[in-house]
């Protein structure tokens, strides 16, 4: 069985431009989870999506957005970009997000805002 | 205010010498898990704990669940170099389905 898919894995920008990353979660998971992991907070918890609706939202502002497609596929999405927006940014994927932390990561996608 | 305290913060060892990483909290948890983050990769979970008490072995690791649920301890029998890596716990608490995570405890196994 794959594993959750994460795209692309390095990505360079500059401040003030906008992001979008990709996530395809393990074949029969519907949940999708999305975090932030810094060096200074460690990992923390941008949003839960389920059925393509935002089940949980984490502490973040508006900038970070995120959508869920009927197959399950997620994306985030970035905007007007900080310095402090670089991270590791990960998805993990279960099959009901119900056990909460109990999920399965992809690599991550590393963000270097410049 | 982090919810989930790990200690130490990083542990540098001898192939061979045993370990314990702690997680405490101050709140009760209904579930807690284990990871191993690699550098450049995602967290892989080791376990889940979810009773009061609970020990579980996976091969030469051992966890426990505070009888209380509000802490955690992983203990590595005969460390390996493949042990390093990053430790993580994370866990659930207050009926939120948000997880909370600690920051991790960075393990190095010289050899």
């Amino acid at each position: 069985k794959a594993g959750v898919t994460q795209t692309p894995r390095y990505l360079i920008k500059t401040r003030g431009q906008q992001v979008t990353l990709s996530c395809s979660p393990i074949s029969g998971h519907r949940s999708v989870s999305w975090y932030q992991q810094t060096p200074g907070q460690g990992l923390q918890f941008l949003f839960e999506y389920f059925s393509e609706t935002q089940r949980n939202k984490g502490n973040f502002p508006g900038r970070f957005s995120g959508r869920q497609f009927s197959n399950s596929r997620s994306e985030m999405n970035v905007s007007t970009l900080e310095l402090g927006d670089s991270a590791l940014y990960l998805c993990a994927s279960s099959p009901s997000g119900r056990t909460g932390a109990e999920a399965f990561f992809g690599q991550g996608t590393r963000l270097t805002v410049v | 205010t982090q919810l989930l305290e790990q200690s130490p913060q990083f542990l540098s060892i001898q192939e061979g010498e045993n370990l314990t990483v702690y997680c405490n909290s101050s709140s009760v948890f209904s579930s807690l898990q284990w990871y191993r983050q690699e550098p450049g990769e995602g967290p892989v979970l080791l376990v889940t704990v979810v009773t009061g008490g609970e020990v579980k072995k996976l091969k030469r690791l051992t966890f426990q669940f505070g009888d209380a649920r509000k802490d955690s301890s992983l203990h590595i029998t005969a460390a390996q170099t493949g042990d390093t890596g990053l430790y993580l716990c994370a866990g659930e608490s207050g009926g939120s389905y948000i997880p909370t995570f600690g920051r991790g405890t960075s393990l190095i196994v010289h050899p």
